[in-house]
């Protein structure tokens, strides 16, 4: 399995709370990537990281920040938490941006 | 903006019944097509990649396949262990993973 590790792997928040979530990699791959996945939405991405300091949007990320100071951590941070960002945060790790991405276990998040 | 496309959204099948299941893309520049095999509870599980149309890649009972505009993961003599989420998802041009909502499929004994 590749070296990727999520915490915590469960949370319960109260809305108006900020929240972070770690995404930790040992395996020196360059692309990083937060999802959430939703019923009927499958995977959405949020952002994603091309290397240290670097980073980019994706389509779902209103109300999320990143930041990736060291090549093994992207952390993802809900800067008020609110009801609508109850779901399933997963992180993955890419050695390149058209290599395989390996998946984390997932973090369960409930805002209530 | 790039869009994954997956059918159909559930499929139960007969031990022993193959089938296909399609992922239809439109991304700008494609650098990879990947197949995911989901288990409930679980992150994400690679199975395949393919690079240009004609590729195929086949693992035990699975093969994929890709066209310009397509690409088909094919199952033959399914078990019940194959039972999963069945993710498909593209990378172009703009760099960023993009999925499609994913096929659960049953397999009855």
């Amino acid at each position: 399995d590749a070296g990727i590790t999520q915490s915590p792997r469960h949370k319960v928040t109260e809305t108006g709370t900020p929240v972070t979530l770690r995404c930790h990699q040992t395996e020196n791959h360059r692309y990083m990537y937060w999802y959430r996945q939703d019923p009927g939405h499958g995977l959405r991405l949020i952002h994603y990281s091309y290397g240290v300091k670097d980073t980019d949007k994706g389509e779902v990320s209103d109300g999320y920040s990143v930041s990736r100071s060291k090549t093994e951590d992207f952390l993802l941070t809900l800067e008020s938490a609110t009801s609508s960002q109850t779901s399933v945060y997963f992180c993955a790790i890419s050695e390149e941006v058209n290599t395989e991405a390996f998946f984390g276990q997932g973090t369960r998040l409930t805002v209530v | 903006e790039d869009q994954v496309t997956q059918s159909p959204e559930a499929l139960r099948l007969q031990e022993g019944e193959s089938s296909s299941l399609n992922c239809s893309y439109t991304v700008s520049g494609l650098r990879g097509l990947f197949w995911y095999r989901q288990d409930p509870g679980k992150g994400p599980e690679f199975l395949f990649t393919l690079y240009s149309a004609g590729e195929e890649k086949e693992k035990e009972r699975l093969k994929a396949t890709l066209t310009k505009k397509e690409s088909f993961l094919h199952i033959t003599a399914p078990k019940p262990e194959d039972s999963a989420t069945y993710l498909c998802a593209a990378t172009g041009a703009n760099s960023k993973l993009t999925f499609g909502k994913g096929i659960t499929l049953s397999v009855r004994p």
